[in-house]
């Protein structure tokens, strides 16, 4: 059985602070996928990247970045210099042979 | 129309009231999927179709009624709802329903289900 969890429940920040959301993957599998995906408050969930349990190189994105460590199975998230837009809920999933999700970290940046 | 839409937005019912909720997705995928999210609880996978077969019901109440008439569309067919289904209901298509990069699931933007 695949687990996913995300530690953090909710995250506050000001604006243009940078913010990092954690994701532990447990699967007994050698060979899986790991997503990030955001909720904004309009509801439609949001792909934002996807990575194979292979690749362990860091990934940059305009203001997001992730870290992906096979070894603790984390696959962390982080959004640099914050803004109000990045509010939502982000949501952790792995893809061994189905797709699961973590119960997500709402993340609030103030003004 | 692009990616995966969702009608109506917004639903209220009551229990005796028959309704569908309708999902349609122009990415030419294979796979469609029903969730639902309620408050404060994970997201819970109801139905899987791939190429227009069901291949996973987890376990839904029968007042959850799904139909796939074709590859992009999707339908979820509510009659004698009860409070407790109020939630948001994502819809979701993927190229098919196996693990991999093809799974990648696009989702749309929810149908907001209130039973009174």
């Amino acid at each position: 059985a695949q687990k996913v969890t995300q530690a953090q429940t909710e995250i506050s920040v000001v604006e243009k602070e940078d913010v990092t959301l954690d994701c532990v993957y447990e699967t007994r599998d050698t060979t899986y996928y790991l997503f990030w995906y955001k909720q904004p408050p309009s509801g439609e969930l949001v792909f934002l990247i996807r990575r194979n349990s292979f690749d362990e190189q860091n990934e940059i994105s305009g203001r997001y970045s992730w870290n992906f460590q096979k070894s603790t199975s984390s696959f962390n998230f982080t959004i640099t210099a914050s803004q109000v837009v990045d509010s939502a809920v982000y949501f952790c999933a792995g893809d061994d042979y189905k797709l699961s999700f973590g119960a997500g970290t709402t993340v609030t940046v103030r003004a | 129309e692009t990616g995966v839409t969702q009608t109506p937005r917004h639903l209220v019912m009551g229990m005796t009231n028959k309704k569908s909720l309708k999902c349609e997705q122009h990415l030419g995928h294979n796979a469609m999927y029903w969730y639902k999210q309620s408050a404060k609880k994970p997201l819970e996978l109801m139905f899987v179709y791939n190429f227009k077969e069901q291949t996973e019901n987890n376990s839904v109440p029968s007042r959850f009624s799904p139909e796939c008439p074709n590859s992009s569309h999707l339908f979820l067919h509510l009659h004698t709802l009860q409070p407790e289904d109020s939630a948001l209901y994502l819809c979701a298509s993927s190229q098919d329903g196996t693990g991999g990069p093809s799974n990648t699931q696009y989702f749309g933007p929810g149908t907001r289900l209130t039973v009174l």
